[in-house]
């Protein structure tokens, strides 16, 4: 089955700067995916997502690519802010109907 | 527009008790449902999927079991609840369109004492 691998675990920058957050898949028939934000005792909340026939997408600050040909998609938030502290979990959904999650990043942004 | 909710939303319950949740979805049909856990600072582990009454998938042994009696209506329950229980507990919904998302209920956090 599909294995997504996500990193770092744990990321933090300064309120202002940039974050990157990393995921790879191994499946080449997945063709969608999700990225997730959840706060501390709250459920995953749909940020951004990418399907396979787009290279990027773009939601004011937050930004997701797409490398089909290597296998890997990256979140990018700029301009980061105190509220983008949370945990962020990337997704990979082959044809069908499971979604593989990343294990997580845990995103600090010192003000 | 859609809508999923999960109860109880919290739950302490000792070891060796039953565990009943409930997760519906209102405003929508024949939805794929999910049942994961997250373990404290941890990553997402699915547990059951669904893509029709009657119909579950389980994707890892143990002591839980899944149940869709209606269309909208999921249940995840236990005979008896091990410490390696205890978690937050997310049920999911989505269209099962392909290139289509899943979106969670609120969450049941479960303690096992």
């Amino acid at each position: 089955g599909e294995n997504v691998e996500q990193h770092p675990s744990t990321l933090s920058v300064q309120e202002g700067d940039s974050a990157v957050i990393k995921c790879t898949y191994s499946d080449s028939a997945s063709n969608y995916f999700p990225w997730y934000k959840q706060e501390l005792g709250k459920r995953p909340q749909l940020i951004i997502d990418i399907r396979s026939n787009v290279g990027e997408k773009k939601d004011q600050r937050i930004a997701v690519t797409l490398n089909k040909t290597a296998k890997h998609f990256s979140l990018h938030i700029t301009e980061t802010q105190p509220e983008d502290s949370a945990v962020y979990f990337c997704a990979a959904r082959v044809t069908g109907n499971q979604f593989y999650f990343g294990t997580g990043t845990s995103l600090t942004v010192i003000p | 527009s859609q809508t999923i909710h999960q109860w109880p939303a919290t739950l302490v319950q000792p070891v060796g008790s039953p565990l009943s949740l409930e997760c519906t979805v209102e405003g929508t049909s024949n939805p794929n449902l999910y049942w994961y856990r997250q373990a404290a600072g941890r990553g997402l582990q699915l547990l059951f999927y669904s893509v029709g009454i009657g119909q579950i998938s389980s994707e890892v042994p143990q002591n839980l079991s899944a149940s869709r009696p209606q269309d909208r209506q999921f249940i995840l329950s236990s005979k008896k609840l091990l410490l390696s229980d205890s978690g937050f507990y997310l049920c999911a919904w989505g269209t099962g369109a392909s290139q289509e998302t899943q979106y969670f209920g609120p969450g049941t956090r479960l303690l096992v004492l």
